[in-house]
């Protein structure tokens, strides 16, 4: 199985500020992982996929990034609505596997 | 607009059994291969078992292999997943998704608001 490790497990940021969050498959996955945000109480959403085509709907201020094993979500100037939970998944092989994700909160 | 609705969940007691469904609705059904996704409280995701949408291909999570069966009735827009023997560690809330597209595997791109199981005595 595929783990993939995400960091930091925690972030605080301000507003405005920029957000750099990462994801390591343990294995080569090629450009196989997506990022998905969750709001508390709500289901997930689809941000990234392929590593760095944004979802339909998603606002430019997310990109994806990656070499080789480590990929990279960047949020570029932080929106209120942006303080949630990100998780990142990899679809190149059975089972499907997620991060633990990384908590993105207020400072 | 791709719509998914569970429901089914509840509280059941250690080794009992459950029937989740999902209602779709939004999209060409038939054509879309479809995954259960549980998430415990306070914890992350785990991928619980996919279906193609012909429903020749199954996949299941080692941790509930030979419990849990996936299904869908193409004609009903329905998605189901029978939980059996469930047990105290089987405790989340369970989601339907959606699979992007004709890749396996493949991202899932929307998924429902879930519902929940609880596993009690």
């Amino acid at each position: 199985e595929i783990v993939l490790t995400q960091s930091p497990a925690t972030l605080s940021l301000s507003p405005g500020e920029r957000a750099t969050l990462s994801c390591r498959a343990s294995q080569t996955i090629s450009s196989h992982l997506a990022w998905y945000q969750q709001r508390p109480g709500q289901a997930p959403r689809l941000l990234i996929y392929d590593a760095s085509n944004r979802a339909t709907g998603i606002p430019a201020r997310f990109s994806g990034s990656w070499s080789g094993t480590d990929f990279t979500l960047t949020i570029s100037s932080l929106e209120p609505e942006d303080f949630a939970v990100y998780y990142c998944q990899q679809r190149h092989n059975w089972p499907l596997t997620f991060g633990q994700g990384t908590r993105l909160g207020i400072k | 607009e791709v719509h998914l609705v569970e429901s089914g969940g509840g509280l059941v007691q250690p080794g009992g059994s459950l029937r989740l469904s999902c209602a779709a609705s939004g999209f060409n059904f038939n054509s879309y291969s479809m995954n259960w996704v549980r998430q415990a409280p306070g914890k992350g995701l785990e991928w619980v078992s996919y279906i193609s949408s012909s429903s020749i291909s199954l996949y299941y999570a080692d941790s509930v292999k030979g419990r849990f069966t996936v299904s869908r009735d193409n004609a009903q827009n329905s998605l189901y997943l029978h939980m059996h023997s469930l047990r105290l560690d089987d405790v989340a809330v369970y989601f339907c998704a959606r699979a992007a597209g004709p890749t396996v595997p493949e991202t899932i791109d929307y998924w429902g608001q879930g519902t929940l199981v609880t596993v009690s005595s």
